[in-house]
C-alpha cells in the first residue's frame, strides 16, 4: 500500500523568502507519480507540480520546485518568493505508475502562512 | 478547454436522508473519473473511480455509492446519510492517457 506523509502541520514563512515543505512516501512500486496541490481556503484542489518516478532531473513549475530524493522517498516542494496569495493548505500526493487508474493517495496537508 | 463542474455547491441534510451528488466534465471523452471525501482539517480519501460508463470501482465500503451513466457525468449517492458522511465532496478527472488530475469545485456536505 502507498502511504505519504506530511510532519508539518503548519508553516511559516516571511513574504518574498523561499520555504520547504516536506513530503516523505512509502510504496513498492517501481514506478510511481509525485504530486502537490494547493487549497486555497475556497476549497479547490490546484495542481502544482508533478515528478515521475524515473525523471532524472527534479521537476521546476515557475517559483515551485520539486526536491525528489528517491533513495530517502522524500519530495518536498519549494516554494521561492512566497507571496501572501501563496497562503493555503498543500498536499502531497502520488499515485501508481504503468496503469491507467491514477488514484492518488493524498498526505494529511501542511498549512502555509506567509506574513507581510 | 475542459472543465469540471459539481453541485450543488453546499447542502445541509439531515441524518437518514437521501443523497445526490452530480459531477460533469466538459470538452473531454472518457475520462477517468474520481470522488473524494475531505473530513475538515483532513487530507483527500478516495471513495470511488470509474474508467469508463458503468464501471465504478470502490475503494472504501461505507453507505455510499457511485454511478457513471454518461460518459462525462458521475453521481455519488445514498439511501441514507449518517453524521459521519459530512464534508467536502471533490469531483476528479484525468485523461486517460495523462496522469494530471483536475478537481472540480467540490460540494460541502453537512449532515444534521
Amino acid at each position: 500500500a502507498q502511504k505519504i506523509t506530511q510532519t508539518q502541520p503548519g508553516m511559516f514563512v516571511q513574504e518574498k523568502e523561499a520555504v520547504t515543505l516536506d513530503c516523505t512516501y512509502d510504496t513498492s512500486d517501481p514506478s510511481y507519480g509525485l504530486f502537490w496541490y494547493k487549497q486555497p481556503s475556497s476549497g479547490e484542489m490546484i495542481f502544482l507540480i508533478y515528478q515521475g518516478s524515473y525523471d532524472q532531473q527534479n521537476a521546476t513549475e515557475g517559483r515551485y520546485s520539486l526536491n525528489f530524493q528517491k533513495a530517502r522517498k522524500s519530495a518536498n516542494l519549494v516554494i521561492s518568493a512566497s507571496q501572501l496569495g501563496d497562503s493555503a493548505m498543500y498536499f502531497c500526493a502520488m499515485n501508481r505508475g504503468g496503469g491507467s487508474n491514477y488514484k492518488l493517495t493524498f498526505g494529511k496537508g501542511t498549512l502555509l502562512t506567509v506574513n507581510p | 478547454s475542459q472543465t469540471i463542474h459539481q453541485w450543488p455547491a453546499t447542502l445541509v441534510q439531515p441524518v437518514g436522508s437521501p443523497l445526490s451528488l452530480e459531477c460533469t466534465v466538459e470538452g473531454t471523452s472518457n475520462p477517468n473519473l474520481y470522488w473524494y471525501r475531505q473530513a475538515a482539517g483532513r487530507g483527500l480519501q478516495l471513495l470511488f473511480y470509474s474508467v469508463g460508463i458503468g464501471q465504478i470501482s470502490s475503494e472504501v465500503p461505507q453507505n455510499l455509492s457511485a454511478s457513471r451513466p454518461q460518459d462525462r457525468q458521475f453521481i455519488l449517492s445514498s439511501k441514507k446519510l449518517l453524521l459521519s458522511d459530512s464534508g467536502f465532496y471533490l469531483c476528479a478527472w484525468t485523461p486517460g492517457y495523462s496522469y494530471e488530475q483536475y478537481f472540480g469545485p467540490g460540494t460541502r456536505l453537512t449532515v444534521t
